[in-house]
């Protein structure tokens, strides 16, 4: 079965705080995609990357980063946590450029800022 | 630009009720088109996908049909399940790499 392992899924953190999300995908895809979950909002794109150390800025980008070292991994990184970023979290991963393509999402990270 | 757009929830049926969830977008060109699903507690997965006109995609009993000329995909099932509780998203992308989501509806079904 193909994943993408997101490996908090849950998190408690102080506003001011450095948060990292981190997401793994075993399945050699190109793309990662980071979105924000809220009610009524549905999801928001965050970031995504097309390739190692490549990012592009999504819908929502302010007060978060993203590092992409390797190809499996996409991290996402708040700099200072505020209680506007209480959220879930979802990564998702996909192959590239097709019009058939389909995300294959992780489980989620829940992040509660307090 | 690309949006979608789907009913507002929330949706409450009884057991073997008959499931409609309207879906309509705005894309340029020939967008692909997606229903994903989202357990409790779980993250989305792929619930049927179409990628041109007059598609039916389906799944689980579920089928969903691209409509050009109306720009819709509305998401249907004719006997709804205790388990088919969840939330479900349309979505469209655009050569592969760009996704867009709808709000989102979400369905409880009783017994």
């Amino acid at each position: 079965d193909v994943k993408v392992t997101q490996s908090s899924r849950y998190l408690v953190k102080r506003t001011g705080e450095k948060v990292f999300l981190e997401c793994v995908q075993d399945m050699d895809h190109e793309n990662m995609f980071w979105y924000r979950q809220d009610p009524g909002l549905g999801l928001r794109l965050i970031y995504f990357s097309y390739d190692v150390k490549m990012k592009e800025k999504g819908d929502i980008p302010e007060g978060y980063s993203v590092s992409r070292e390797k190809k499996e991994r996409f991290s996402l990184i708040l700099e200072s946590a505020s209680t506007n970023q209480t959220s879930m979290y979802l990564c998702a991963s996909s192959l590239p450029g097709q019009r058939a393509n389909v995300l294959t999402f992780g489980a989620g990270s829940r992040l509660t800022v307090l | 630009g690309n949006s979608v757009t789907q009913m507002e929830g929330p949706v409450t049926l009884s057991e073997e009720a008959f499931l409609t969830i309207n879906c309509t977008y705005t894309a340029t060109g020939y967008p692909s088109l997606f229903w994903y699903v989202q357990y409790p507690g779980e993250g989305l997965q792929l619930l049927l996908k179409a990628t041109k006109a007059d598609d039916k995609g389906s799944n689980k009993g579920f089928e969903a049909t691209y409509r050009k000329e109306t720009t819709s995909f509305h998401l249907e099932k004719g006997s709804v399940q205790v388990s088919d509780s969840a939330v479900y998203f349309c979505a469209l992308s655009q050569a592969g790499n760009q996704f867009y989501f709808g709000t989102g509806t979400s369905l409880t079904v009783i017994p």
